[in-house]
């Protein structure tokens, strides 16, 4: 059984360009949410995808999107970076009829 | 909208001390309840939930509704235990919210 992988690991991006981080779940799990966090704060949640749709969301702007796909790997995307997106994205997958969230590693963006 | 307080930013305990690192929530509804820790140069894992009443590593944490807290306990602190620890809440059965989490206590063990 294989854990929760980001790609990639680091990541610089000039204001205004557009990034696409990956994830890939753990096995077996079929719903997997993305979250933001900042320096000195606590993960915030950005979206969950479950069966390839959007079903939930925090209080992110539209130019936040995201993708999952048949193998439940999972995409988000941002566009049009602001320097307060420079954080720490992490990627989480679940069973959906359990909420116990198994974390990645991370994926380190710096918007400069 | 549902919000998780973590009053202590620091908390730093000698060995064989007790340790209890505080959690306040608010929300309408029934919440479901975590603990999630980080040690150093790994990734976020859940230590426990107050549905299992489960102990790990031999902390626990009770749901108390009418305080809406979740402190998590340790009876006698090890140099292991020092680690970064959030208190995270679901809002609804199955999570589609998302975890909403507080901004941690780094919990620091001297020898």
């Amino acid at each position: 059984e294989t854990g929760v992988t980001q790609s990639p690991t680091h990541l610089i991006k000039t204001r205004g360009q557009q990034v696409t981080l990956r994830c890939s779940s753990q096995s077996g799990h079929n719903t997997v949410s993305w979250y933001q966090q900042a320096l000195g704060q606590g993960p915030q949640f950005i979206f969950q995808y479950y069966r390839e749709e959007e079903n939930g969301r925090g209080n992110f702007p539209p130019r936040f999107s995201g993708l999952q796909f048949p193998n439940y790997s999972s995409e988000l995307n941002v566009n049009a970076l602001e320097l307060d997106d420079s954080a720490l994205y992490l990627c989480a997958s679940s069973l959906r009829q359990l909420t116990e969230a198994f974390f990645g590693q991370g994926t380190r963006l710096t918007v400069v | 909208a549902q919000r998780v307080t973590q009053p202590e930013k620091l908390l730093s305990v000698f060995k064989g001390a007790p340790v209890e690192l505080k959690c306040n929530y608010s929300y309408s509804g029934s919440p479901e309840l975590f603990w999630y820790v980080q040690y150093s140069r790994q990734r976020l894992q859940l230590l426990l939930r107050h549905i299992s009443r489960e102990s790990i590593k031999g902390f626990t944490a009770d749901l108390n509704k009418g305080e809406t807290s979740f402190h998590l306990k340790k009876p006698f602190a090890q140099e292991e235990d020092s680690a970064m620890y959030y208190c995270a809440l679901s809002a609804q059965g199955g999570g589609a919210d998302g975890l909403t989490f507080g901004k941690g206590t780094h919990l620091i063990i001297q020898p």
